[in-house]
């Protein structure tokens, strides 16, 4: 079966500007997640959904961020305006939802903002 | 709340000798466990998942692991280490009984020398 899929792989753009991000879940995945993933650092929770609701986006900074999961399969992260500390890898990740189930990732989306 | 610790920023080791990656987990529920890598460039992959069955965990590429509640520990360990093993390793934790997402510890990032 296909994986994760996100685009693009790589993104550089001027602080204050608008950026996006596309991710496509396993097909039957109900549960889709956002990281955030620092330099040497472990991926962080931005937002988390089922189906097509966000159960879990504590952290995510609403002032310039946001999600959309659309008919509760493909999935967008925007940010506007970036700022250079956005400067990270964003990853998506797919699972069937389930307390012991494994979540399955894409390959990122490394943003760099100059 | 879920957290994980993992106990050593960087581990080298010797092609052949033993591996073991430290890791210990806070959860008020039980939890579940799972070890995840991430090579250069390229997406986590599951190594293996610990969800209250067995505590002995097999995974893949000669990895395994132990669920110990009273240390509240899950070590990774590998017998004998291969070039192809260097890679950052993530210890994740879930709880078991709760609505929650994956909590990932900082990362251990393993060299293995020739």
């Amino acid at each position: 079966e296909a994986g994760v899929v996100q685009s693009p792989r790589y993104k550089i753009i001027e602080k204050k500007q608008p950026v996006a991000f596309w991710c496509n879940p396993i097909s039957g995945h109900n549960t889709l997640y956002w990281y955030l993933q620092n330099l040497g650092q472990g991926p962080e929770l931005l937002i988390r959904y089922e189906n097509e609701e966000a159960v879990d986006d504590s952290q995510l900074p609403k002032d310039r961020f946001s999600a959309e999961r659309l008919k509760g399969v493909d999935s967008t992260l925007k940010i506007q305006p970036a700022e250079l500390g956005d400067s990270a890898v964003y990853l998506c990740a797919s699972s069937r939802g389930g307390a012991n189930t494994e979540a399955f990732f894409g390959q990122g989306t490394r943003l760099t903002v100059v | 709340a879920q957290s994980v610790t993992q106990l050593d920023s960087h581990v080298s080791v010797s092609e052949g000798t033993p591996v073991l990656l430290r890791c210990n987990y806070s959860s008020s529920y039980s939890p579940s466990l799972f070890w995840y890598v991430q090579h250069p460039n390229k997406g986590l992959q599951l190594l293996l998942k610990y969800t209250s069955a067995a505590t002995l965990v097999k995974g893949i590429n000669g990895f395994e692991a132990e669920f110990k509640k009273s240390e509240t520990s899950f070590h990774l360990t590998k017998p004998s280490a291969h070039m192809s093993d260097a890679a950052e390793y993530f210890c994740v934790v879930r709880a078991l009984g709760g609505n929650t997402p994956l909590v990932f510890g900082k990362g251990t990032r393993l060299s293995v020398i020739a």
